[in-house]
């Protein structure tokens, strides 16, 4: 195991709704970086949070928005969900932004 | 942006089988991750291997920066290093993030 936890495991959401998701990064990282994986496909960026500001984003929507808390621990918010936005959302924790050990995600399914 | 491919997309071996999976990338990169995602999701580190060669165990890894290419070779294989198998590269002036293939998915039959 790697230390970082994510939260909920598992979630279902209906099309319009907005979802919170939570990742604690672990100790003594300061840099948490979020990614989508869609079914058979590699993740992609979503974006990082370093010291509790946003350090760079992938090609996502402004719908997708993240916050990074003193504790360096980090929520993925996504407003007005669509079908396609069905995935495992990852997240990684990092010291001084290079890399990542991941957590176990979150699965979302929006119908 | 930076383009990163992976060989082949299936692999079926046999157990004890070995095996070489491939990671080409189109750019010059910082550093290479490669990761074990298991049927439940959880990606493992493998390897930070920029350049030259690892080995841990039963894999082992070798970058050639210069050609832009790793390999990553599995030993004696066995059903539990079935699941899906990606290499990531992280480059500074890309932004902070880690770009990944599409993924080797191996199954190994008892």
């Amino acid at each position: 195991e790697t230390g970082v936890t994510q939260s909920p495991t598992h979630l279902i959401k209906t099309r319009g709704q907005q979802v919170t998701l939570r990742c604690s990064s672990q100790s003594g990282h300061n840099t948490v970086s979020w990614y989508q994986q869609a079914l058979g496909q590699g993740p992609q960026f979503i974006f990082q949070y370093y010291r509790e500001e946003e350090n760079g984003r992938g090609n996502f929507p402004p719908r997708f928005s993240g916050l990074q808390f003193p504790n360096y621990s980090s929520e993925l918010n996504v407003n007005a969900l669509e079908l396609d936005d069905s995935a495992l959302y990852l997240c990684a924790s990092s010291w001084e932004l290079a890399g990542g050990d991941f957590g176990p995600g979150t699965r979302l399914l929006v119908l | 942006g930076i383009q990163v491919e992976q060989s082949p997309p299936d692999l079926i071996l046999q157990e004890g089988a070995n095996s070489t999976l491939r990671c080409n990338f189109s750019d010059s990169v910082n550093n290479l991750q490669w990761f074990h995602q298991n049927p439940w999701g959880q990606l493992i580190n493998l390897f930070y291997i920029p350049s030259g060669t690892k080995q841990n165990g039963r894999l082992s890894a070798t970058t050639v920066a210069t050609e832009r290419y790793s390999l990553l070779y599995i030993s004696s294989s066995q059903t539990t290093d079935s699941g899906v198998y990606f290499c990531a590269v992280f480059l500074w002036a890309a932004g902070n993030k880690l770009t990944f293939g599409g993924g080797t998915r191996v199954l190994v039959k008892p």
